[in-house]
């Protein structure tokens, strides 16, 4: 059935490290993928997304590629800032119209 | 622009008794959902309006809860009676309808703990 597996968290890095969270989907087709985040005390919002193969989605320094041949969607920041503390999961849009979210990346940023 | 507005924020409640929760979605926004968020899980689908009429339900506990969305604005999710089970975040999203994978918008959530 439908899923998503993503990277098992907490991470935790220092400031200015670069930032890989891996995203693999099991779906039928050739969904359109997503990025949410949830900051501390808010409401999940999108991050950024995809909607076909080799697509790539950006937004506030992130940046993540729809990898078709791998079915994967990793996201990646090239220099992490405090305030990207957060908890991201990984989703996509199944067949039946409703979105899909993995379990969640935990990322804490030490400055 | 207002975004999705969830009521209560908190509750605590005991097992057998019976809670609801609200949501005003964005304004425009025809298509209501509503998430259970099990701690250290992602929202799971309970539910899915389009005006007010239920578009999926086929993930949401019927023995226990239900949901309302009178004159296709607000709406209501309702547990009874609760289990220890249904502690978690319930959250509340919204968006366009007509729209080929249309971008949710969440509420906040109800951090709901039955004890």
């Amino acid at each position: 059935g439908d899923s998503v597996t993503q990277m098992e968290g907490p991470v935790t890095l220092s400031e200015e490290a670069f930032l890989t969270i891996n995203c693999t989907y099991t779906a039928t087709g050739y969904p359109s993928l997503f990025w949410y985040v949830q900051y501390p005390g808010e409401g999940l919002q999108l991050l950024l997304k995809a909607t076909k193969a080799d697509d790539k989605g950006s937004n506030k320094g992130f940046e993540a590629t729809y990898r078709k041949e791998t079915t994967s969607f990793h996201l990646e920041k090239g220099s992490v800032q405090v305030s990207d503390s957060a908890v991201y999961f990984c989703a996509f849009y199944s067949s039946a119209s409703k979105i899909i979210f993995g379990s969640g990346t935990r990322l804490s940023i030490r400055p | 622009e207002a975004g999705v507005a969830q009521s209560p924020r908190y509750k605590i409640i005991e097992k057998r008794q019976s809670v609801a929760f609200w949501c005003n979605p964005i304004s425009g926004h025809a298509t209501l959902y509503w998430y259970q968020q099990i701690l250290g899980q992602g929202p799971k689908l309970l539910i899915q309006f389009q005006n007010n009429g239920v578009v999926d339900d086929s993930q949401l506990p019927k023995d226990r809860f239900s949901a309302e969305r009178l004159k296709g604005v607000d709406s209501t999710l309702k547990i009874q009676p609760a289990k220890l089970e249904d502690s978690a975040v319930y959250l509340c999203a919204s968006s366009f309808a007509g729209i080929r994978d249309p971008e949710q918008y969440f509420g906040p959530g109800t951090r709901l703990t039955v004890t």
